[in-house]
């Protein structure tokens, strides 16, 4: 069973640039949750999304947006970039719909977003 | 405000010996718990998880101890590996809910 596949693996903008990061969930999972990660920060939950719907939002401002489709892909926006945007932005997939045993949350390799 | 605590950057274990990695919490309505391990330029690996309804659970060398009076768990790693090195993160959800609170994670060093 394949895992979970984040493209693109590395991005670089400027700031005032939006991004978009896809996520795809392993096969049969319905939930969708991002997360920054950066080194002063540490690990940060972005938003969760069960079955196209925005379940959770983390403490974030409305610069990060989400969205997932019918066959539970997701994407993630983050517009105007600034400086400090600049993390590993980590997806994890989930059958849903909350945790349990053999009902974790397993994560993608990440994306590497660096703004100048 | 920081909820899951790792006041442990960092540990180094020998070889063949019991590594045990910290995790302390403020929030009691953490309800479900999780270790996950975690190599550079990776995401997370889920390692183990512990519901609030247990104070233990096992898999392979891997135990999670919950104290919840203390608010506090731990990961015990026995035997250790050389293959264990890697930074583990402590999380935490509440209502089991999937926006997990992580710890800033220990960087576990196994030495052969």
């Amino acid at each position: 069973k394949a895992g979970v596949t984040q493209t693109p693996r590395y991005l670089i903008k400027t700031r005032g640039q939006q991004v978009t990061l896809s996520c795809s969930p392993i096969s049969g999972h319905r939930s969708v949750s991002w997360y920054q990660q950066t080194p002063g920060q540490g690990l940060q939950f972005l938003f969760e999304y069960f079955s196209e719907t925005q379940r959770n939002k983390g403490n974030f401002p409305g610069r990060f947006s989400g969205r997932q489709f019918s066959n539970s892909r997701s994407e993630m926006n983050v517009s105007t970039l600034e400086l400090g945007d600049s993390a590993l932005y980590l997806c994890a997939s989930s059958l849903g719909p909350g945790l349990a045993e053999l009902n974790e949350q397993f994560f993608g390799p990440g994306t590497r977003l660096t703004v100048l | 405000d920081q909820q899951v605590k790792q006041n442990s950057p960092s540990l180094s274990v020998q070889e063949g010996r019991i590594s045990i990695l910290n995790c302390d919490y403020t929030n009691s309505m953490f309800d479900y718990f999780l270790w996950y391990k975690k190599y550079p330029a990776e995401g997370p690996t889920f390692l183990i998880s512990i519901s609030s309804i247990k104070d233990k659970n096992e898999d392979g060398r891997f135990t999670v101890f919950l104290n919840k009076s203390a608010k506090h768990l731990s990961l015990h790693i026995v035997p250790s590996q050389p293959g264990d090195s890697a930074v583990y993160f402590c999380a935490a959800s509440v209502n089991s809910g999937y926006a997990l609170n992580f710890g800033k994670g220990t960087s576990l060093l196994v030495t052969p």
